[in-house]
């Protein structure tokens, strides 16, 4: 168990729909990254908070968008949902992010499947 | 920008040997970290192993063993007396320092048959 939670586990849902993905970091840890995980695309970053702000930003669509909150906990908002958002979404935390050796500990993933 | 191959195909691997995982990465930055992520079946991420560019010796941590090439620009997993357990997919990943995103290959898949 890596200390982050995600929730929901699996989420199915029609084309069109918007989701909204939690995450929960480890204790203590400011940084939470987004990453996708899709069979052509193998795993991408998506987008990195740290502390409240948005630090770095990957390839992440304008139909999705994130926000952490003041209790550290994020949320990941996919929105005008395709049939090529089918995914699994992680979750990722770290201490600062500027450790040299900084590890990521990675939730369980939400499954998301659009139908 | 920075890219990871990972060109194996699916692997089968006798319980108790030992198996290498290829790793190549492609960076002009000389300051990065490499990773290795293990995914089983059931989906979850877990970290293995982490080498840093400026690391004088190869990391270790228990039956994984980082063989660590820079100037071939290689990272190379070994798990040594493989277990059942080990079958999954084996992410390498980098990150350049400064740069807090994880870029990932595309994963080798292991199975270890008894």
């Amino acid at each position: 168990d890596s200390g982050v939670t995600q929730t929901p586990k699996h989420l199915i849902t029609a084309t069109g729909q918007r989701v909204t993905l939690r995450c929960s970091p480890r204790s203590g840890d400011l940084s939470v990254y987004w990453y996708q995980q899709s069979l052509d695309q193998g795993l991408q970053f998506l987008i990195q908070y740290y502390n409240g702000e948005e630090r770095a930003k990957g390839n992440i669509l304008e139909r999705f968008s994130a926000q952490q909150f003041p209790d550290l906990h994020s949320e990941l908002n996919l929105s005008s949902l395709e049939l090529g958002d089918s995914a699994l979404y992680f979750c990722a935390s770290s201490t600062s992010g500027r450790a040299r050796n900084n590890e990521q500990f990675f939730g369980p993933g939400t499954r998301l499947t659009v139908l | 920008a920075q890219k990871i191959t990972q060109t194996q195909p699916g692997m089968f691997v006798q319980e108790k040997e030992a198996v290498t995982l290829d790793c190549t990465y492609d960076t002009s930055d000389p300051s990065y970290g490499l990773f290795w992520y293990k995914q089983p079946s059931s989906g979850e991420m877990i970290f293995l192993i982490y080498q840093g560019s400026y690391d004088q010796q190869n990391a270790t941590e228990g039956r994984y063993s980082l063989n660590f090439q820079k100037a071939r620009k290689s990272a190379n997993l070994v798990i040594s007396a493989s277990q059942l357990g080990d079958s999954a997919m084996y992410f390498c990943a980098m990150r350049l320092y400064g740069n807090n995103r994880l870029a990932f290959g595309k994963g080798n898949q292991v199975v270890v048959i008894p």
